[in-house]
């Protein structure tokens, strides 16, 4: 079955612009994860969705940031503003409930802001 | 902020050769996972250790928890080539909710 997908797999913008990166889950994982991983770093977390709603928003580092994931399914994060130190990847993962807290990870976008 | 720190930061051995790392963390945990990664990209899941178990395998890999030096390690056995990677801990506490805090990986060379 297919994974987790993410788009784009690269996005370059421009100090200041929006961005908006798409998550796409594996079909009936109700838990869906945002996290960011920089250069020689392990992935930090950023938001958890359950269902619709976010559970737990504590890592989003400031009110530039902002996921939904309006149908419970995919999850769109919002990146107002860019800076160059929101350069990163931005790694996605799903799980279920019956996943014994496994993660199911997507490929990532690597977000260059210029 | 990272859970822990993970021993060593790189590692480079023989193929064949088994491979070992660490991984220490700071708080109560209720699970610890291994995770891979490959060129920066996707993490993909190893293996995952409940904090009332002491040692598990899956394979190649033994991984051991003790919990009253919150610490974990990863053995990887008869390494290959195609091992070379990225390797992270990863865990989960009930006082976090779902989410996973990750430690900063060690980078495994396998030479052929």
């Amino acid at each position: 079955g297919a994974g987790v997908s993410q788009t784009p797999s690269n996005k370059v913008t421009e100090k200041g612009k929006y961005v908006e990166l798409r998550c796409d889950p594996i079909s009936g994982h109700t838990a869906l994860y945002w996290y960011r991983q920089s250069l020689g770093q392990g992935p930090e977390f950023l938001i958890y969705f359950q269902g619709t709603g976010a559970a737990d928003d504590s890592g989003l580092p400031n009110d530039r940031f902002f996921a939904v994931r309006p149908e419970g399914s995919v999850s769109t994060l919002k990146i107002q503003r860019t800076e160059r130190g929101d350069s990163a990847v931005y790694l996605c993962a799903s799980s279920s409930t019956s996943g014994k807290g496994i993660q199911y990870f997507g490929p990532g976008t690597r977000l260059l802001v210029l | 902020s990272q859970q822990g720190e993970e021993d060593p930061q790189a590692l480079s051995i023989q193929e064949g050769e088994n491979a070992t790392m660490n991984c220490s963390y700071k708080t109560s945990i209720n699970n610890l996972q291994w995770y891979r990664q490959n060129s920066g990209r996707g993490l993909v899941h190893l293996i995952l250790i409940r904090s009332n178990e002491r040692e598990k395998h899956s394979g190649r890999l033994r991984v051991t928890l003790d919990t009253s030096k919150k610490s974990s390690s990863l053995l990887i056995t008869a390494s290959r080539a195609a091992d070379t990677a990225s390797y992270f801990c990863a865990t989960d506490a009930e006082a976090a909710g779902n989410k996973l805090t990750f430690g900063g990986g060690t980078r495994v060379l396998v030479k052929p």
